[in-house]
């Protein structure tokens, strides 16, 4: 239980183009997801806290209209990376909360990332 | 401010010996700590957490973890370890200033397991 998928695993766009990322909830309903960065062997960053039905949250410093973020399921939410440039390349992992367990577990259950390559 | 540090950036240890992986954590409030594990260019997966009751904390994979509040931390432990736990390893902890469950993520401790 508790999967957490993430399409398309690994993308190559065009600078200036713009790329979106899904996450998906297989097997559980989530009210609150959330968008992190990685870059090579380092900690992840948490970019925005997208919830179900409203606004995304966005951390200080993250473009909110480079970064598009909509969750219009308890099941999905997307990330859209608009006017993509190199420096956003990066790779990009989604995590879930159960949103029937928010009362007593603090997990979060990631996907397995996308790779974002820009040329 | 709400922290967790993982002091070493690479543990080495050989197949077989125990191993220990070091976290220590600043919050206000009680914490609720977690342990991640990353494999290469894959996502995290959760070994366990501590919220409460036994300062013990048994996870998956045979990993295990001790919360010592009077030295604020949560070192993650293997009894004996194996050339397949070599990979990246986070310690979190719940963010209490978020209503949404937000953890704050350590730098990340790679630990390489030689046979």
């Amino acid at each position: 239980g508790a999967v957490v998928s993430q399409h398309p695993s690994r993308v190559i766009c065009k600078s200036g183009t713009s790329v979106k990322i899904e996450c998906r909830s297989l097997d559980f309903q989530a009210t609150t997801m959330f968008w992190y960065r990685q870059f090579p062997k380092q900690s992840l960053m948490l970019m925005a806290t997208s919830n179900e039905g409203s606004k995304a949250t966005y951390e200080q410093g993250v473009e909110k209209d480079k970064f598009l973020i909509n969750h219009a399921s308890l099941t999905l939410s997307t990330l859209t990376v608009t006017s993509a440039h190199p420096e956003d390349s990066s790779f990009y992992i989604c995590s879930a909360r159960d949103s029937l367990r928010l009362a007593v577990s603090y997990e979060q259950y990631f996907g397995p990332g996308t790779r974002l390559t820009v040329t | 401010a709400q922290s967790v540090a993982q002091p070493e950036d690479q543990v080495n240890v050989a197949e077989g010996n125990p191993l220990t992986v070091k976290c220590t954590y600043s919050v206000s409030g009680n914490p609720y700590l977690f342990w991640y594990v990353q494999y290469p260019n894959r996502g995290l997966q959760f070994l366990l957490k501590y919220i409460t009751g036994d300062n013990l904390v048994k996870g998956s994979y045979g990993f295990e973890a001790e919360f010592n509040k009077s030295q604020t931390s949560f070192h993650l432990k293997k009894p004996s370890a194996l050339v397949s736990d070599s990979a990246l390893y986070f310690c979190a902890v719940r963010d209490p200033s978020s209503n949404t469950g937000k953890l704050i993520f350590g730098q990340g401790t790679t630990l390489q397991v030689k046979p």
